[in-house]
């Protein structure tokens, strides 16, 4: 099983560029959610979407924006890139409430 | 949101058991405490679930006590493939939101 995936998994961006991090499980999970995770640190949500359909912000989506696409997909684009950015993001999914799985991450860079 | 507060860090060896334990004073009546590990470079798994009183798995205990304002994650008998940071979450089962608040965890070193 796949569970959670994630691409890409490294990426280097330079200041003011733009790119979409994409998620996809296989699990039928309603719930979809990114975090962001800078070094030594815990992880903080960026986005999240109950459902196919919906989507909140969570604690930190100033320079975000997100998309389901469908109930498999969500993706969180980065329109202008900054280093205060630089971070490794977690996309993962759940059942509501209950266990949430991660993906493997991506490791971001803004230069 | 339910805070949660953890130790920092946490040290030890091959073979002990190991306690950590996790405050949360405003622990709502339907809120679950739940526990994560997360080694590096990868995300976050989860480890164990509970309400009250005890629960057991295969990798961990998990103890509340009848107040509910703290929990404590027992791994017993460690090895070196534990070192990681682990994270206690607080939540409702039924809200998206309540149950996604990790807070910077507890980082545990084995040492052999």
């Amino acid at each position: 099983n796949a569970g959670v995936t994630q691409t890409p998994k490294f990426q280097v961006l330079k200041t003011g560029q733009s790119m979409t991090l994409q998620c996809a499980q296989d699990m039928n999970h309603n719930s979809m959610y990114w975090y962001r995770q800078d070094p030594g640190m815990g992880l903080r949500l960026i986005y999240y979407s109950a459902s196919e359909g919906t989507t909140d912000k969570g604690e930190v989506p100033n320079g975000y924006n997100v998309s389901r696409l469908n109930k498999r997909e969500f993706s969180l684009r980065l329109e202008s890139a900054a280093p205060s950015q630089t971070s490794v993001y977690f996309c993962a999914s759940s059942v509501p409430g209950n266990t949430i799985y991660f993906g493997e991450g991506s490791w971001l860079t803004v230069v | 949101l339910a805070k949660t507060t953890q130790p920092i860090s946490m040290d030890s060896y091959e073979g002990q058991e190991v306690n950590i334990t996790c405050s949360h004073n405003n622990i709502a009546t339907n809120d679950y405490i739940t526990w994560y590990q997360q080694f590096p470079s990868q995300g976050p798994r989860f480890i164990i679930q509970g309400y009250k009183t005890k629960v057991t798995n295969e990798v961990a205990s998990l103890f509340i006590p009848a107040d509910r304002k703290s929990s404590t994650l027992s791994l017993p008998r460690v090895s070196l493939s534990d070192t990681a940071v682990y994270y206690c979450l607080v939540g409702v089962l039924d809200t998206v939101r309540r149950a996604l608040t990790f807070g910077s965890g507890t980082r545990l070193q084995v040492q052999p």
